[in-house]
């Protein structure tokens, strides 16, 4: 398995333009995340998904969007790039049962976007 | 507001001696825990995880201590190595029906020298 690949691996943008990133898994877990992370800090949480065709947001969902068509794909879009979105973006994916403790997250290695 | 810290940023040990990072959550609800390591430019790994009906795990070389009491989460690295310099995040699963999602601490950077 290659586990969660994320696509690019990095990325300058100009304010205002937007873009997709990119992340698969193929390990057929149901639920997948966005998180982004700063420097020195922890990850937090963008958005995320329970299954294909569910999403919902995270702690910091703004200027954000995704969509889950397939269990394998949860791409993330940023529409109107701004400085406050330079960070590294991190995919990650679990297999989790409702009402249960959910499994480890894995994650992928990440996006390192600059805007300017 | 809820949350899940450390409370040491910065770790420094000399190899072949044990470390202990501490992590302080605030959720008594939160029935299961993980300890990441994350290398410079790479994904968070996975390195162990405890469930609250539990206090104590193993694993090879490291060990994760669960204080509900007290909130407190701790891991330990045994015969610390260069290789286990990263920084180590816990992070804190907040159960509940269709919403999954793992809260992250700040970070400690584990640093190993000769």
């Amino acid at each position: 398995n290659a586990g969660v690949t994320q696509t690019p691996k990095f990325r300058i943008l100009k304010i205002g333009q937007s873009m997709t990133l990119q992340c698969a898994q193929d390990m057929n877990h149901n639920y997948m995340y966005w998180y982004r992370q700063d420097p020195g800090m922890g990850l937090k949480l963008i958005y995320y998904s329970v299954g294909a065709g569910i999403t919902d947001k995270g702690e910091v969902p703004n200027g954000y969007n995704v969509s889950r068509s397939t269990t394998e794909d949860f791409p993330l879009r940023l529409e109107l790039a701004a400085p406050s979105q330079t960070s590294v973006y991190f995919c990650a994916s679990s297999y989790s049962v409702s009402g249960l403790a959910s499994y480890e997250q894995y994650f992928g290695p990440g996006t390192r976007l600059t805007v300017t | 507001g809820e949350s899940v810290g450390l409370h040491l940023p910065t770790l420094s040990v000399q190899e072949g001696d044990n470390s202990i990072i501490n992590c302080a959550y605030s959720n008594s609800a939160s029935d299961y825990f993980i300890w990441y390591k994350q290398e410079s430019g790479k994904g968070p790994q996975f390195i162990i995880d405890i469930r609250s009906n539990m206090d104590k795990r193993q694993g090879q070389r490291v060990t994760v201590l669960l204080n509900k009491t007290v909130k407190h989460l701790s891991l330990q690295i045994a015969a610390t190595q260069p290789g286990d310099s990263a920084v180590y995040f816990c992070a804190e699963n907040r159960v509940g029906y269709n919403t999954d999602k793992l809260i992250f601490g700040t970070g400690t950077r584990l640093q190993v020298f000769p």
